[in-house]
């Protein structure tokens, strides 16, 4: 079946330094990926939907220039969290339309910035 | 979007059928039902969609209404390891986003 890998798993990063997270369709090609975050206890919020070679589309109330999404090729976006600070916190999940059906999820990457 | 409504939490005896329902009364007409789960700290996996017909996988099964304004998952022999947050969603088979509403909490106790 479809696999989005996402790296790393978890992160730590001090204060004002920046985070990249990466989501990988493995055995798919995926010209759209999407990016959500989730808070403990609740439920996942869409950020951004990205695009293969083109820019992302951001969620309303979500700021573009902090999390940087790029969709350089058909098997691989980023989310860079710039200048990440402790309310950015959460937990960051990328997912990929698979070739034959709905949604394939990667294994989300749980960000504490400290 | 269509919105649903969930339960927001059910329990289920292990061994038993566990019955999940989703109110999604202003879904359009070509839009899918899907279901997802996500055990603690995961990410969320599939189950199962449909658009109009039930349907049936080697997880579970998926009972839409007529009017297509609601939907039950069904667990046939739930496990302790159902125990997760099941989502119900509506979306375009051919593409588009995911919004995720607040879902169930389906606990399956021994």
């Amino acid at each position: 079946g479809a696999v989005v890998s996402q790296h790393p798993s978890r992160v730590i990063c001090k204060s004002g330094t920046s985070v990249k997270i990466e989501c990988r369709s493995l055995d798919f090609q995926a010209t759209t990926m999407f990016w959500y975050r989730q808070f403990p206890k609740q439920s996942l919020m869409l950020m951004a939907t990205s695009n293969e070679g083109s820019k992302a589309t951001y969620e309303q109330g979500v700021e573009k220039d902090k999390f940087l999404i790029n969709h350089a090729s058909l098997t691989l976006s980023t989310l860079t969290v710039t200048s990440a600070h402790p309310e950015d916190s959460s937990f960051y999940i990328c997912s990929a339309r698979g070739p034959d059906y709905g949604y394939t999820f990667g294994s989300g990457t749980r960000l504490t910035v400290v | 979007d269509a919105k649903t409504t969930q339960p927001t939490s059910m329990d289920c005896a292990e061994g038993r059928a566990a019955n999940l329902p989703c109110n999604h009364s202003t879904i359009s007409g070509n839009e899918y039902v899907y279901w997802y789960r996500q055990i603690h700290s995961q990410g969320p996996q599939y189950i199962i969609h449909g658009l109009k017909n039930n349907e049936t996988n080697e997880m579970a099964s998926l009972i839409i209404t007529e009017d297509r304004k609601s939907s039950t998952l069904i667990l046939p022999h739930a496990t302790l390891r159902d125990t997760a947050v099941y989502y119900c969603i509506p979306g375009y088979n051919q593409g588009g986003k995911l919004i995720f509403g607040q879902g169930t909490e389906l606990s399956v106790k021994p």
